[in-house]
């Protein structure tokens, strides 16, 4: 069973409107979460990191949140833009993982005009 | 240029063929990894490597070789291709001295297996 679960499977939204992601996760002991931004025919790329002591960090139009508590993690995108469609990956590392990342399957969004 | 290139980008095989799929990094990282992506899954780790002399298996090795022949170089091989292994494939690098996780993937290699 996947360590990582993620919500949407995916979503369509108008350019301009907010959404949400979600994340749950079960991976234990738990080092830190990240968020990754995957463009169609791109690699993933980091947006936000949180370790176990934060509960919100931002980048720019995006906002991760993390409850350590309940192992619930949500990616904010406010004020959508065209170039904000692409798949959204939930990726959580272990303490003492030597790098060992598990990956949720991902949420895909499309930003419509 | 990429801090992470995979080569091919894309490649048609038949089953039972043998293929290489290339991945070379300058970032100077000692870790690399490689990926399998496939719809509706996460990324599942096939092989990793903590440096020139260290290999190890991820979760789905079976059917895959892997060679370090450099700190920047990482090759993945596919002995007998067979169709299931039609996938998207990528390269990812870390480095062990920032104690950070964050890995930078390469631009992917779309393989199909017929």
């Amino acid at each position: 069973k996947n360590q990582v679960e993620q919500s949407p499977q995916s979503l369509i939204i108008l350019e301009g409107k907010n959404c949400t992601l979600q994340c749950n996760y079960t991976v234990s002991p738990f080092s830190n979460l990240r968020w990754y931004k995957q463009d169609t025919g791109r690699g993933p790329v980091s947006l936000t990191i949180m370790t176990f002591s934060e509960n919100t960090k931002s980048n720019g139009r995006y906002t991760a949140t993390l409850d350590a508590d309940t192992k619930q993690s949500s990616l904010h995108i406010t004020a959508s833009q065209l170039s904000d469609s692409a798949s959204y990956i939930c990726v959580v590392s272990e303490v003492d993982s030597w790098g060992k990342l598990q990956f949720g399957a991902g949420t895909q969004v499309v930003v419509t005009p | 240029d990429a801090d992470v290139t995979q080569t091919p980008r894309n490649r048609i095989t038949k089953t039972g063929k043998r293929i290489m799929l290339e991945c070379s990094q300058t970032k100077g990282h000692d870790r690399m990894y490689w990926y399998r992506q496939d719809p509706g899954l996460g990324l599942r780790l096939i092989y990793y490597s903590f440096d020139v002399k260290d290999i190890n298996k991820g979760e789905i090795s079976d059917g895959y070789s892997v060679s370090r022949q450099a700190q920047a170089k990482f090759s993945l091989s596919l002995e007998s291709a067979i169709p299931n292994q039609t996938a998207l494939y990528f390269c990812a690098t870390s480095d062990s001295g920032s104690g950070d996780t964050e890995a930078f993937f390469g631009q992917g290699t779309r393989l199909t297996v017929v």
